[in-house]
């Protein structure tokens, strides 16, 4: 069956510096999407992109985040000055288009850690 | 705005039995979709079943069926012959015409042997 492959799994970083999360979305989605989960917390929806731009992003991405389809294959989720309250556990999802129809599709997820 | 409430935070069931988890959203539109995720302790998303509004049946999904009240806007997820693998977070989502997902804030299931 397809699969959203996530990397890193896990990454460690110092407050301040940049991460980059890499996706691969599954081979036949249109629409893109971050999701950010604070250990304990609920899941909350980031960005969604779609024909390389971003269609709808949250309160929470701010100018510190960016998203990018730099090849057309791997979708990357930046984060410019990593603080402290990014540590969380980061989902990209991916659908075949954006009817509520059709089943988004979750990778495993980067687990964040800033120290 | 969507909004999708989980008010129990964590529940506990033998197993062989029967469990409900309970589910409300809020919404004005007339078309979405809802769902039920489960997260292990691997953290990774699974569905676990999908309802949509216009349909007036119930999903099913082997051990698991959902109690849709669309007029209560009440959402409920049923795990039958609950098994130990059945224990992870599970979380409630509405999708509506943008397309991104509104979770709850989860609830905590332990299956006791």
């Amino acid at each position: 069956e397809p699969e959203v492959t996530q990397t890193p799994s896990h990454q460690v970083t110092q407050m301040g510096q940049e991460v980059i999360l890499r996706c691969v979305p599954i081979s036949n989605h249109l629409y893109f999407y971050w999701y950010r989960q604070i250990l304990g917390q609920k899941v909350e929806f980031l960005v969604s992109f779609y024909n390389n731009e971003i269609s709808e992003k949250s309160e929470i991405f701010d100018d510190q985040f960016s998203v990018e389809r730099p090849d057309g294959s791997n979708f990357t989720l930046k984060i410019r000055s990593t603080k402290l309250e990014d540590s969380a556990m980061y989902f990209c999802a991916s659908r075949m288009d954006s009817s509520g129809a059709n089943v988004l599709t979750f990778g495993a997820g980067s687990r964040l850690t800033v120290l | 705005a969507q909004t999708v409430t989980q008010s129990q935070p964590e529940m506990s069931v033998q197993e062989a039995e029967t469990v409900t988890l309970s589910c409300t959203y809020d919404t004005s539109e007339s078309n979405y979709y809802l769902f039920w995720y489960k997260q292990p302790p691997s953290r990774q998303m699974i569905l676990v079943i999908r309802q949509e509004a216009y349909k007036q049946q119930n999903a099913t999904e082997n051990r698991f069926s959902v109690n849709f009240q669309k007029a209560a806007k009440s959402f409920s997820l049923k795990i039958s012959d609950s098994q130990l693998g059945d224990t992870a977070m599970y979380f409630c989502a509405f999708t509506g015409a943008n397309s991104k997902l509104t979770f709850g804030k989860g609830i905590t299931l332990s299956v006791r042997p």
